[in-house]
């Protein structure tokens, strides 16, 4: 079945510093979702990318969708501490979008003051 | 607040008592999902229901029965659990759109099967 994978499972970046989160897809997807799950939180969702090769910028976050449509990238520039949490990436599985979505294992953000 | 509630936060059961989680869902969404969430472990996705009807089961053990009286509450009966159910469960609901719908989760429950 389809798998997503996320690397890497956990990043510690010091305030201020830059972090990227990677999710490679086995199959190609027709769109691809990213969540955030603060700590003791649900996840919430921040994205969608639909076309190959998007890029999306909100604030400092940056998510961009590979040109097969198999892959995305997360980058956060300048982290801060409200950025901690789980980033998941998450695309539909079954061959409809009906919320039948696959998640990545996701990628744990920490950052020191 | 996502507009998606769930009760209770937490629940301790033993692996013989019987309980039900609940999800109401504010958005007038027509789709409505539980998701497992273990410790070290991706999101698992248990239950679709689109327009009140289950599309989905995805190969949960009988012991796990979900019911949906109408688009906006979901259940999630549990009975004669295992120490290894012991997860976060998640309700999510969507707006079926056909072009990548996004969830709205719930709080969760944490539940601790004993």
């Amino acid at each position: 079945g389809q798998q997503v994978m996320q690397i890497p499972q956990y990043q510690h970046v010091q305030e201020g510093e830059d972090f990227t989160t990677y999710c490679n897809s086995s199959t190609t997807l027709s769109n691809i979702q990213w969540y955030k799950q603060r700590p003791g939180g649900h996840p919430v969702f921040l994205i969608q990318l639909v076309k190959s090769g998007e890029v999306k910028k909100q604030k400092r976050l940056t998510f961009q969708f590979g040109e097969a449509k198999k892959n995305s990238s997360l980058h956060i520039t300048a982290t801060q501490t409200t950025d901690v949490g789980t980033y998941f990436c998450a695309g539909p599985s079954g061959g409809t979008s009906y919320g039948k979505l696959t998640f990545g294992q996701g990628t744990i953000l920490t950052v020191h003051p | 607040e996502t507009g998606v509630t769930q009760t209770p936060r937490h629940l301790v059961m033993g692996m013989t008592n019987k309980k039900s989680l609940k999800c109401e869902q504010h958005l007038g969404h027509n789709a409505m999902y539980w998701y497992k969430q273990s410790a070290k472990k991706p999101l698992e996705l248990m239950f679709v229901y689109n327009f009140k009807e289950q599309t989905e089961n995805n190969s949960v053990p009988s012991r796990f029965s979900p019911e949906c009286p109408n688009s906006s509450h979901l259940f999630l009966h549990l009975h004669t659990l295992q120490p290894e159910d012991s997860a976060l469960y998640l309700c999510a609901s969507s707006q079926l759109t056909g072009t990548g719908e996004k969830l709205f989760f719930g709080s969760g429950t944490q539940l601790s099967v004993l």
